[in-house]
């Protein structure tokens, strides 16, 4: 499987604090987008990043994306106990037409 | 925008039934709709891809004869889990992409299958 592979798998902060996930993926895409999924939910779309773009903002997330070292990083900012999820990134692969190819997630805990 | 409902949320189903789970886009046409499935704590992984009016494209692995994969209309693809066993308890997520030039991706929100 063309699976990317995250890291930390398991991350725990206080609220006010920052938290950095990374996403490695194998071969070449189209575009990387972050997904969030909370507990036995379905996801939600955080923010796409397209292959000629090196970093892109959205309200206090911050992805960045090197596409010479295959990988990817979603940054929160002041983080907050509501943003206590399983974050994912995912791709779409040159030539994997349109399916959506997930990382192994993040599952971050935001302790008040 | 850009809705997929699914149903149900949940269901419980004895070894040996089936089980179908349905995804609509309440909003827009899906043309392409995509089956996830996912264990507990761990990642999405893909099952298959609807396309309206033709058959599934199923991934490596993935037994087309058990998961039956219907996609008759513009909004409506179903899931049927064939002959179901414990081992086929999961979470399962159907996607649409959303048109255009745009790659963005909605997300029902989920099916938890427990078989007994």
């Amino acid at each position: 499987s063309q699976q990317g592979e995250e890291d930390p798998q398991a991350l725990s902060i206080q609220e006010g604090e920052n938290a950095t996930m990374n996403c490695s993926y194998k071969t070449s895409i189209n575009n990387l987008q972050w997904y969030r999924q909370n507990s036995g939910r379905g996801l939600v779309h955080l923010i796409l990043i397209r292959s000629n773009e090196r970093e892109k903002h959205s309200g206090r997330l911050r992805v960045t994306l090197d596409t010479s070292k295959k990988s990817s990083s979603l940054l929160i900012t002041a983080s907050r106990a509501a943003d206590t999820a399983s974050y994912f990134c995912a791709t779409v692969f040159t030539g994997g037409g349109n399916k959506l190819t997930f990382g192994t997630g993040t599952q971050l805990k935001v302790e008040l | 925008g850009a809705v997929v409902s699914q149903h149900p949320s949940w269901v419980i189903c004895k070894s040996g039934t089936s089980v179908k789970i349905e995804c609509r886009s309440l909003d827009f046409q899906a043309t392409t709709m995509f089956w996830y499935r996912q264990f507990p704590k761990q990642s999405l992984m893909l099952m298959a891809t609807s396309n309206e009016g033709s058959k599934a494209t199923y991934e490596q692995g993935v037994e087309k004869d058990k998961f039956l994969i219907n996609h008759a209309s513009l909004t409506l693809s179903t899931l049927t889990v064939t002959s179901a066993h414990p081992e086929d308890s999961s979470f399962y997520i159907c996607s649409a992409r959303v048109g255009g030039g745009y790659y963005g991706y909605t997300f029902g929100s989920g099916t938890r299958l427990t078989v007994v």
